[in-house]
């Protein structure tokens, strides 16, 4: 079945730029959402179709979605930003969801 | 505003059926979307369970698919899962989840149900 694959952590300084890559096979050719999940809260949407963004999710985030990667940048990072973060894709070929399995945002 | 709440058992025992519904208000699952469930054992990564669409329609996680009924109550405005013969490695939080289309994001989330299965 389809695989996502997502560094366990990426760590940042407060006011840099995160970048959280997200692996998968041709994954440019698939609608990539990303999520944010602090803890004992339910994940929220923070990017839909690639780069996205729902309404009250500040300008800070944005993606991208090329090739085997999709990326979810975050500028200017804050220490609010601290949490998992988690891609997701449909498998066209099992009609079926699938997530990655997460990365740890660290604000240092 | 919409908003989705999960309820269930708390605690299940191994084989047994685990029963789950989320009580969706502020829209009406008549009116569209897909309904969905995940679930996250502790300290691990989201995993998803299936999708169902309120004319019956239903996408199910290829590995869970033989346990799994969902349905939909449109009177109660509200989905339900099933899950039988259950093991230790169901316990997870549950949470429900709205999403446009079953390709699509799930852009509400309840705030998630703790399910415990243990003898």
């Amino acid at each position: 079945s389809y695989v996502l694959t997502q560094p366990p952590s990426v760590s940042v300084a407060p006011g840099k730029t995160a970048k959280i890559s997200c692996g998968g096979d041709t994954i440019g050719g698939k609608a990539v959402q990303w999520y944010q999940q602090k803890p004992g809260q339910a994940p929220a949407l923070v990017i839909s179709f690639d780069s996205d963004r729902p309404s009250g999710i500040p300008e800070r985030f944005s993606g991208s979605n090329s090739g085997n990667t999709a990326t979810l940048t975050i500028s200017r990072v804050e220490v609010g930003d601290e949490a998992d973060y988690y891609c997701q894709v449909w498998d066209t070929v099992k009609d079926h969801v699938v997530f990655g399995g997460g990365t740890k945002l660290t604000v240092l | 505003q919409v908003h989705l709440q999960e309820s269930g058992p708390g605690l299940v025992k191994p084989s047994e059926t685990l029963s789950l519904t989320c009580n969706v208000s502020g829209y009406s699952i008549t009116s569209g979307y897909y309904w969905g469930w995940i679930r996250q054992p502790p300290g691990k990564g989201l995993e998803w369970i299936g999708s169902i669409h309120h004319s019956g329609t239903t996408y199910h996680n290829p590995s869970l698919k033989s346990r799994l009924t969902g349905s939909v109550d449109t009177s109660k405005n509200q989905f339900s899962l099933k899950m039988t013969f259950v093991t230790a490695a169901d316990t997870a939080v549950y949470f429900c989840a709205r999403s446009m289309a079953a390709v699509s994001a799930f852009d509400y989330w309840g705030q998630g149900a703790l399910v415990t299965v243990s003898s």
